[in-house]
């Protein structure tokens, strides 16, 4: 079992839908959890964490399954800027070695 | 202010070159990791430096890859000699980190893309 898998894609979405990712790891040891976005040809960048307790942001709602060990992203009334690329992000037994999905794309279209 | 500056973004080369990629990392950050990006393989941790010392190198490919970081402000991926496989691209990204954990955002540089013909 590879250690951070995602759905590849893509997904392709018209504005103001609602989709979902899930993401599944195989360490029950990690700590930590994030969703990290990547635009076409940029750097990744932190998108949000994912606590235990399910968070917030906006329009991005994520949440975490421990007994399942697959963390989700749900994002509501997509718009055409929210299409990118999002990967999966997941501590290891050693806090500071984050394991990267290989990423999900996202395409909203008009 | 600066984010983490990456040079250079990038290099076009023949097989058996040396390679050397470039990293500053943002002031005050303590943990510095480098980073290679493939369709393939995505995105895979190849070193990570805390405080200038190497803590993990499992993930560095092979002995032509080597990586330094001579001090807080500076840090280098050398390739040699140079594979057509090495053809990726590097990222290099920076964190505050207390006892070598990470926080959870780390800052990415633009990267830089290695093109080895």
């Amino acid at each position: 079992r590879k250690e951070v898998e995602q759905d590849p894609g893509p997904f392709n979405v018209p504005e103001g839908a609602t989709v979902a990712f899930n993401c599944t790891y195989s360490n029950s040891a990690s700590q930590s959890f994030f969703w990290y976005r990547q635009d076409c040809r940029k750097e990744p960048k932190l998108l949000m964490s994912v606590y235990s307790s399910g968070n917030e942001d906006g329009r991005f709602t994520a949440q975490l399954n421990r007994a399942s060990q697959y963390i989700s992203l749900l994002i509501r009334d997509s718009k055409l800027s929210d299409s990118a690329t999002y990967l999966c992000v997941v501590s290891g037994g050693s806090n500071y070695k984050l394991t990267f999905g290989k990423g999900t794309l996202l395409t909203v279209n008009p | 202010d600066a984010g983490v500056i990456q040079s250079p973004r990038h290099e076009v080369t023949e097989m058996g070159q040396e390679v050397t990629l470039r990293c500053k990392p943002i002031s005050g950050h303590n943990s510095l990791f480098w980073y290679r990006q493939t369709m393939m393989r995505g995105l895979e941790l190849l070193i990570y430096f805390n405080n200038n010392v190497p803590i993990d190198d499992s993930g560095m490919p092979e002995d032509r890859f080597s990586a330094k970081m001579p001090n807080a402000s500076f840090s280098t991926l050398k390739i040699q000699p140079s594979e057509p496989r090495d053809s990726a691209v590097y990222f290099c990204a920076t964190t505050r980190a207390s006892g070598g954990a990470a926080t959870g955002e780390l800052f990415f540089g633009e990267g830089s893309r290695l093109t080895v013909l």
